[in-house]
């Protein structure tokens, strides 16, 4: 069985500044993908971004990076430059290579302050 | 580009009654999966459709059933509902291409109040 753990519950971060969010995950599987997605209170779940396990490279989309670290089984999101409208609701999810159903961790609810 | 609708918004039911929550996947898609979001907790996946048939399940019991349509539309029936089944119900439709995965796009949910 694959888990996802999100070890805070809540994270505050002031405009304009980078806030780390933390993922960690357990599986035997070797090949997999992993993902952000946010939660707006508006509760429409939007897709952050996507790592693929195979690729060392971490994955980028403007303002949010990830920094993936297979063997230590971490993916953690960073938000460069935060504003008020990234205050949401953040999951870490998880899908093996030849499944169909994401895992989710309990998520990390991020107030970005003025 | 249509993106993923659901109905209803917010849908309030009896212990025992049955409930059918829709979902027009979005266009392109050929996929849809289910979640049951409790409050404060993550979406636990209950089943997907692909094809017409249920593609894989979580662990959900059967009163939990699906059905998908020609056009990708999908249905979800809960019968006999229990309290517990209170919970914002999520579809994410995706497109299906073979090998690999695919990502997940999400409805904005329906609200299920049981009483």
């Amino acid at each position: 069985a694959q888990t996802v753990t999100q070890s805070q519950p809540e994270m505050s971060v002031q405009e304009a500044e980078t806030v780390t969010l933390s993922c960690t995950y357990d599986t035997s599987e070797n090949n997999y993908y992993l993902f952000w997605y946010k939660q707006p209170p508006s509760r429409q779940m939007i897709l952050v971004i996507r790592q693929e396990a195979y690729k060392q490279q971490n994955a980028t989309e403007n303002r949010f990076s990830v920094n993936f670290q297979k063997a230590a089984k971490s993916f953690s999101l960073k938000i460069s430059d935060s504003q008020l409208g990234d205050t949401a609701m953040y999951f870490c999810a998880f899908m093996i290579n030849s499944g169909y159903a994401l895992n989710f961790g309990k998520g990390t609810s991020l107030l970005v302050t003025p | 580009e249509t993106g993923v609708t659901q109905s209803p918004t917010h849908l309030i039911k009896t212990r025992g009654q049955q409930v059918t929550l829709r979902c027009s996947s979005q266009s392109g898609h050929n996929t849809v999966s289910w979640y049951q979001q409790a409050l404060g907790q993550g979406p636990q996946f209950i089943f997907q459709y692909y094809r017409e048939e249920e593609n894989g399940r979580g662990n959900f019991p059967p009163r939990f059933s699906g059905l998908q349509f020609p056009n990708y539309s999908s249905e979800l029936n809960v019968n006999a509902l229990e309290l517990d089944d209170s919970a914002l119900y999520l579809c994410a439709s995706s497109f299906r291409r073979g090998a690999g995965i695919d990502t997940q796009y999400f409805g904005p949910g329906t609200r299920l109040t049981v009483l």
